[in-house]
């Protein structure tokens, strides 16, 4: 199987950090991305990762561990202009990209 | 750049119309891909073409028909489409090849079929 698990709604305060999780089937799998998406708007790429552990992009970072088939984005000093949703998308080795269900993130003044 | 341009941005068609969704990208990726996206709903994979050719088709209906002329361009041929084929269409590209380490869309077109 190629789904992935993300929570549907997560809401936090601006200024905090939030975390958003996801899970994946991992056959096939080579990496696992992440993508905003503003209401009205196209997917923004925001960060990908294919190996173990963290990368870092300004006030977003990304995390993988393959063994446990999980990843997270991590939003920090969140702003009223990230809420959006956010997905998290398998690459698969056959160049297939395949989208979680998505996270729409609410955040409150 | 990362800019992947799509063409047009709306689209209104009739059913027994026929229409075309045109992508480019000049950022020498290989792989190209067109989505289908419903309200509040992810894009879902239509079409994944690998090196010009076509490798990948999720059981998509024959009235959507995917064409690529070329490394940099890819198009949809749309013909007597349904209601419930309106939509945000995506087009997006990566390296491709195994080498995938982003993937990028254009705005879309948000085609409705009256």
């Amino acid at each position: 199987g190629q789904s992935l698990e993300q929570p549907s709604e997560v809401t936090a305060v601006e200024g905090a950090i939030v975390q958003i999780n996801c899970t994946y089937q991992t056959s096939g799998f080579y990496g696992l991305s992440w993508y905003q998406q503003h209401d009205g708007g196209a997917p923004t790429f925001l960060s990908y990762n294919a190996l173990d552990g963290l990368e870092e992009t300004g006030r977003f970072s990304s995390f993988l561990s393959r063994s446990d088939s999980y990843g997270y984005l991590l939003l920090q000093e969140l702003q009223m202009k990230d809420s959006a949703s956010y997905f998290c998308a398998r690459f698969g080795r056959d160049d297939k990209i395949i989208f979680g269900k998505g996270t729409r993130l609410h955040i409150l003044p | 750049d990362t800019e992947v341009t799509q063409t047009p941005k709306h689209l209104v068609m009739g059913m027994t119309n026929k229409k075309s969704l045109k992508c480019e990208q000049h950022m020498g990726h290989r792989a190209m891909y067109w989505y289908k996206q419903k309200a509040k709903k992810p894009p879902e994979l239509m079409f994944v073409y690998s090196y010009e050719k076509l490798s990948i088709n999720e059981s998509v209906p024959s009235r959507f028909s995917p064409e690529c002329p070329n490394s940099s361009l890819l198009n949809l041929h749309l013909h007597a489409l349904q209601p419930e084929d309106s939509a945000l269409y995506l087009c997006a590209s990566s390296p491709g090849q195994g080498r995938n380490t982003e993937a990028f869309f254009g705005q879309g077109t948000r085609l409705t079929v009256v």
